[in-house]
């Protein structure tokens, strides 16, 4: 079945860049997505990636798509406090299913 | 921005009752979905819900679950005769059509079962 890894954790010092990554297994998955939890909060839809695309950027944020290994990666320019949160990937589940397949998230942890 | 509600925020239930989750999707969405995330797991989906009819439903959602759309507005998850493993966060979501829209998440309802 499908399934979306990440680690755990990741420390960065406050105005450094910040790199999450993840790994999927579902190769005809047609957008994938980077979600922000903060505490006691919903998700919160941060930006996504068609399958078609290598590269997305959004203001501080920047997506990267390597279909070939199957690994997404989001990076955070200039980390702010405000960044701190669990950072979830996640992709369409193959064969034309509805639901999401959530990887555990990532615990951004900023250090001043 | 539009956003999707859920109400309460947090519900604690005796083992055994039912309980219903609700939720105000975006209001031009038309996809609808409930997902639970158990504390310390992964988020996992439940169920879809399209066109006044369930579009598609994961091994977790048994007969002990059911969703409603019963006005224009809300979408509802019941939960019939609750257990104690049922306690978890439950977040809606909507979509635009097509199917694989982004999908947008309301802040969810943290369920205790005691």
């Amino acid at each position: 079945g499908e399934d979306v890894e990440q680690s755990l954790f990741l420390s960065v010092r406050e105005g450094d860049s910040s790199v999450i990554n993840c790994t999927y297994t579902d190769s005809s998955s047609t957008y994938l997505y980077w979600y922000k939890q903060e505490p006691g909060a919903g998700l919160q839809l941060l930006t996504y990636i068609f399958s078609n695309m290598d590269m997305k950027q959004d203001q501080r944020l920047t997506v990267l798509l390597n279909k070939k290994d199957k690994h997404l990666s989001l990076r955070i320019a200039d980390t702010q406090t405000g960044d701190s949160a669990i950072y979830f990937c996640a992709e369409t589940a193959g064969g034309g299913a509805d639901g999401l397949t959530f990887g555990k998230g990532t615990h951004l942890i900023i250090q001043p | 921005e539009p956003e999707v509600t859920q109400t309460p925020s947090h519900q604690v239930t005796q083992m055994g009752q039912e309980v219903i989750l609700r939720c105000v999707p975006i209001s031009n969405h038309l996809y609808f979905y409930w997902y639970r995330q158990i504390l310390g797991q992964k988020v996992e989906f439940l169920v879809s819900f399209y066109n006044n009819e369930i579009s598609e439903k994961s091994e977790i959602f048994d007969d002990q679950f059911s969703v409603e759309r019963p006005d224009g507005s809300n979408f509802t998850l019941k939960i019939r005769s609750t257990k104690l493993e049922d306690s978890a966060m439950y977040f809606c979501a909507s979509s635009l059509p097509p199917k694989d829209q982004p999908q947008h998440f309301g802040d969810g309802t943290r369920l205790s079962i005691l």
